[in-house]
């Protein structure tokens, strides 16, 4: 059973394009979650996903950012029109059923 | 006040030292713990998942929490270089909507 995917790894973006993140979750799970890291500080929470829902999306900022999960498919992140601001780190998390929950190795975002 | 907060260190100790590490939360709805520990450029790796009060052994880890005084903490026997990490509190907040972090303790275990 594969971990949690995502990709790219590392992903370069001059100021004004678009980003998109994608994520995979282990099999089974169908709860998803985003979370952001800048060097030296926490995890915060983004988004909270189940298949073709938004359960929570209180962390996402409200203009630029959007995220889904569809049916089939990976659960993408999506940034419009980015800023040097969003470059981070962004993770994504799998959970079977509000239990443990398992993180991918991240996307670094660094917008130039 | 954060809900969950950490000391971010960094907690410098020899190998072979037992490791204590803790955080406190303020939620008395939190019930659900986990400690993942992060290496520098990767993803949070789970390390333990515990509910309620009382201790969780794995290996060379202890997971205690404490509800009465809101207090988790994380024991690393026999530490190693390779512990050296950052080391992540976590609770599942209200409904599992979110894993609420702490800040993170960085451990440096020098050979």
């Amino acid at each position: 059973n594969a971990g949690v995917m995502q990709n790219p790894r590392h992903l370069v973006r001059r100021r004004g394009q678009e980003a998109r993140l994608r994520c995979s979750p282990m099999k089974g799970h169908s709860h998803v979650y985003w979370y952001r890291q800048l060097p030296e500080e926490g995890l915060k929470f983004m988004v909270y996903l189940q298949k073709e829902n938004i359960i929570d999306e209180s962390g996402m900022p409200k203009e630029r950012f959007s995220a889904e999960f569809p049916k089939e498919g990976p659960s993408i992140l999506r940034i419009q029109q980015v800023v040097r601001g969003d470059s981070a780190a962004y993770f994504c998390a799998s959970s079977p059923e509000k239990t443990e929950a398992f993180f991918g190795q991240g996307t670094r975002l660094t917008v130039v | 006040q954060k809900e969950v907060e950490q000391d971010p260190g960094p907690l410098s100790v020899p190998e072979g030292a037992i490791v204590s590490l803790n955080c406190t939360y303020s939620n008395s709805a939190f019930q659900y713990f986990m400690w993942y520990r992060q290496y520098s450029r990767k993803g949070p790796e789970l390390l333990m998942y515990t509910y309620s009060s009382g201790n969780k052994e794995d290996g060379r880890f202890t997971a205690q929490v404490d509800k009465s005084s809101k207090y988790i903490s994380l024991f690393i026997r026999d530490s190693q270089p390779s512990d050296s990490a950052t080391y992540l509190c976590a609770s599942w907040g209200t409904g599992f909507q979110k894993l609420v972090f702490g800040t993170g303790t960085r451990l440096l275990v020098s050979p």
